[in-house]
């Protein structure tokens, strides 16, 4: 969700975990929806992304969920580690745009 | 590491000065992009080139001024500057069938006193 000031929603993780972090969206014109991580003093870096006539995508130890119905997005994040503490934002590339529409931004902190 | 440099990585200004920001990318892309990141706001788009041809403004007062000189080089022109355009600016490129999948540099913290 949207994300106000410094107070980005935080997701606590243990080392080894697997991490769960949410989107909620709201323009269904959207025809990409992607994930990016951004570490401290870096740009972000795109992780991954799904197509909107898709529902399940997965990568190097992550998987995107979307949710057309609801209209939410989520990216799992298997074993959890140290160098996945970041703050991750989902974007949606809407149909025939040429530009990304970022969200607020989630924290993730592993812990070990 | 990422294939697009930005310069300087910190810059103050006063509100009365004139500066510029650099990008550069390695990446052979087309298409380029520069973004607001304040504390505030989720990561803002402000301009976009494809092929050295502004294709997007979004609605960024004119005391910004863009420039693409070629493929690979992008400038942010400064002028007059308010202290709530403290942040940090960021640049993207892409290929321009592929602006989902963006290569951004590491940024210019801006400080405007």
């Amino acid at each position: 969700g949207e994300s106000v000031g410094l107070h980005l929603p935080t997701l606590s993780v243990q080392e080894g975990d697997n991490s769960i972090i949410n989107c909620a969206y709201s323009n269904s014109a959207s025809d990409y929806f992607i994930w990016y991580k951004q570490e401290s003093g870096k740009g972000p870096q795109f992780i991954i992304d799904i197509r909107s006539n898709m529902d399940k995508r997965q990568g190097q130890r992550v998987t995107v969920l979307l949710n057309k119905t609801v209209k939410h997005l989520s990216l799992q994040i298997a074993a959890t580690q140290p160098g996945d503490s970041a703050v991750y934002f989902c974007a949606e590339l809407k149909a025939a745009g040429n530009k990304l529409t970022f969200g607020g931004g989630t924290r993730v902190l592993v812990k070990p | 590491e990422t294939g697009v440099t930005q310069t300087p990585r910190h810059l103050v200004m006063g509100m009365t000065n004139k500066k510029s920001l650099k990008c550069e990318q390695h990446l052979g892309h087309n298409a380029m992009y520069w973004y607001k990141q304040s504390a505030k706001k989720p990561l803002e788009l402000m301009f976009v080139y494809n092929f050295k041809e502004q294709t997007e403004n979004n609605s960024v007062p004119s005391r910004f001024s863009p420039e693409c000189p070629n493929s690979s080089h992008l400038f942010l022109h400064l002028h007059t500057l308010q202290p709530e355009d403290s942040a940090l600016y960021l640049c993207a490129s892409s290929h321009a069938d592929r602006i989902n999948e963006q290569f951004f540099g590491p940024g210019t913290r801006l400080t405007v006193l």
